[in-house]
C-alpha cells in the first residue's frame, strides 16, 4: 500500500482558503487518492476522491498533478466548522483495505 | 437514509472481562469494516467483511478478537478478555461493495471503549 506523508498540523482564519498537500511517492497504477475528514467524537466522513488532473465537488477540490506523486486537498473560504483532522489514503482496495496515517489537525480561528 | 449504528456509544469495563460491539451497516452495503482508533491516530483496520465472509482480519489480534457478520448484515465485535491496551474508539463502516466504491466508506459514531 501506499504511505502518504501529510502535515501534522495546519493554522488559518475564516474565510481564506485553506490548501493541505498529502505526498505519496510509490502511488500504484490503480490508485486512487481519497480525503476524509473527522470530527471529534465521529467517525471519519468521505469528502472527496480523484484519480488524476482535478475533481472538485460542493466540499472541496482535489488536485492531482501529471505524475500523481501528491495531491493537494483544497478547502475554499473555511469556516469555524471545517476544523477536523483530514486524512489522505491511497489505494485501491479490491481486496486489500486503505490506510488511514495520523492525519492533518486543521485549526480555523476566528 | 439511516446510517451506519452503533452500540453502545461509550462502554466502561475492567481488565480481563469480556466486552462486545454491535454495528448495523446501511442497508444493501455489502462490505463491512470493522477499525480500532487510538487517540491522535487514524483508524486502523480490524476485519473486513464481503457480505458474510471475513475477507481481510490481518490485523485482528485473534487470541482475544473475535469477530461475526450473520445473514451478511449486522456484525458483532468482541473481545474476550480485555486489556488495558484495548481502550480506544472502535469504528464500524459500511461500504456498498464494488472496486472504487471501496474507497468511499459509510462511517458510525464509534464505541469508546474505556478498560480499566
Amino acid at each position: 500500500l501506499a504511505k502518504t506523508t501529510q502535515p501534522i498540523s495546519m493554522d488559518s482564519y475564516e474565510g481564506q482558503e485553506v490548501n493541505i498537500t498529502c505526498s505519496h511517492n510509490n502511488i500504484a497504477t490503480n490508485d486512487y487518492i481519497t480525503w476524509y475528514q473527522q470530527f471529534p467524537s465521529q467517525g471519519p466522513r468521505f469528502i472527496i476522491q480523484g484519480y488524476k488532473t482535478k475533481v472538485t465537488n460542493e466540499v472541496a477540490s482535489l488536485f492531482i498533478p501529471a505524475d500523481r506523486k501528491s495531491s493537494t486537498l483544497s478547502l475554499p473560504r473555511v469556516s469555524l466548522s471545517d476544523t477536523a483532522v483530514y486524512y489522505c489514503l491511497v489505494g485501491f482496495t479490491g481486496r486489500r483495505a486503505l490506510t488511514f496515517g495520523s492525519g492533518t489537525r486543521l485549526q480555523v480561528q476566528p | 437514509e439511516a446510517g451506519v449504528v452503533q452500540s453502545p456509544r461509550y462502554k466502561i469495563i475492567e481488565k480481563k472481562q469480556p466486552v462486545a460491539f454491535w454495528c448495523n451497516p446501511i442497508s444493501g452495503h455489502n462490505t463491512l469494516y470493522w477499525y480500532r482508533q487510538n487517540l491522535g491516530q487514524g483508524p486502523e483496520l480490524l476485519i473486513r467483511y464481503e457480505n458474510e465472509e471475513a475477507v481481510d482480519d490481518s490485523q485482528l489480534p485473534k487470541d482475544r478478537f473475535s469477530a461475526e457478520r450473520l445473514k451478511g448484515v449486522d456484525s458483532t465485535l468482541k473481545i474476550q478478555p480485555a486489556e488495558l491496551g484495548d481502550s480506544a474508539v472502535y469504528l464500524c463502516a459500511s461500504s456498498p461493495g464494488g472496486a472504487i466504491s471501496y474507497n468511499e466508506q459509510f462511517f458510525g459514531p464509534g464505541t469508546r471503549l474505556t478498560v480499566l
